[in-house]
């Protein structure tokens, strides 16, 4: 059972480049979250869904985008990157019963230069 | 005020001791709280949820004070493998209405 499998682990961009976060969960989760952490900083919600064909803004969208085609796949979408989204990227899930919270990704860890 | 407030710490205790770290939150609406454990360069992992009646798993406790708006974790006989930052979570409805706390880092000393 791999949980929620997050690619890649380490990434370098150049400013403006566009590219993909990928993340894909094997546990028939309905709900899946892109989070970012930054030093100093709580993990701040940047898009979720809460099933197949829907998605939300959280905290921090702009900059991100997301779609949710599958239940298993939650892509993360850097439209042209910036400096400022320097920062760790996690994927979560949460099944129905919210009492075992959630299952993170091992985390993509992304630098912008 | 911060939706979730918590002591980063470090909090630097020996082996064997006890600890116990504190989160405050501001939403009275809160619903479920959670503890997560992180260790450095990792992803948060589930340590236990907080139940309105506190709870126990082994040497950790929990407990929910709705009254004065706050959780606490206990850790007994502190061990090194104890050392990581310890998140608290509180969500407040939705999906979408989860916050998390920047995190109480804990090192236990040989």
């Amino acid at each position: 059972n791999a949980g929620v499998t997050q690619t890649p682990k380490f990434q370098v961009l150049k400013t403006g480049q566009s590219m993909t976060l990928q993340c894909a969960q094997d546990m028939n989760h309905e709900y899946m979250s892109w989070y970012r952490q930054d030093p100093g900083m709580g993990l701040r919600l940047i898009h979720y869904s809460v099933g197949a064909g829907i998605t939300d803004q959280g905290e921090v969208p702009n900059g991100y985008n997301v779609s949710r085609s599958t239940t298993e796949d939650f892509p993360l979408r850097l439209l042209s990157a910036a400096p400022s989204q320097t920062s760790v990227y996690f994927c979560a899930s949460s099944g129905r019963d919210r009492a075992y919270g959630y299952t993170f990704g091992s985390g993509t860890r992304l630098t912008v230069v | 005020r911060k939706e979730v407030e918590q002591d980063p710490g470090p909090f630097n205790v020996p082996e064997g001791a006890t600890v116990a770290f504190n989160c405050t939150y501001s939403n009275s609406a809160s619903q479920s709280f959670f503890w997560y454990r992180q260790d450095c360069r990792k992803e948060p992992k589930l340590l236990m949820s907080v139940y309105s009646s506190g709870n126990e798993d082994g040497r950790f406790t929990a407990q929910l004070n709705r009254a004065s708006q706050y959780i606490s974790l206990l850790i007994r006989d502190s061990k090194l493998s104890d050392s990581a930052t310890y998140l608290c979570v509180v969500k407040a409805g939705g999906y979408q209405k989860v916050t998390f706390g920047i995190g109480t880092k804990l090192q236990v000393i040989p």
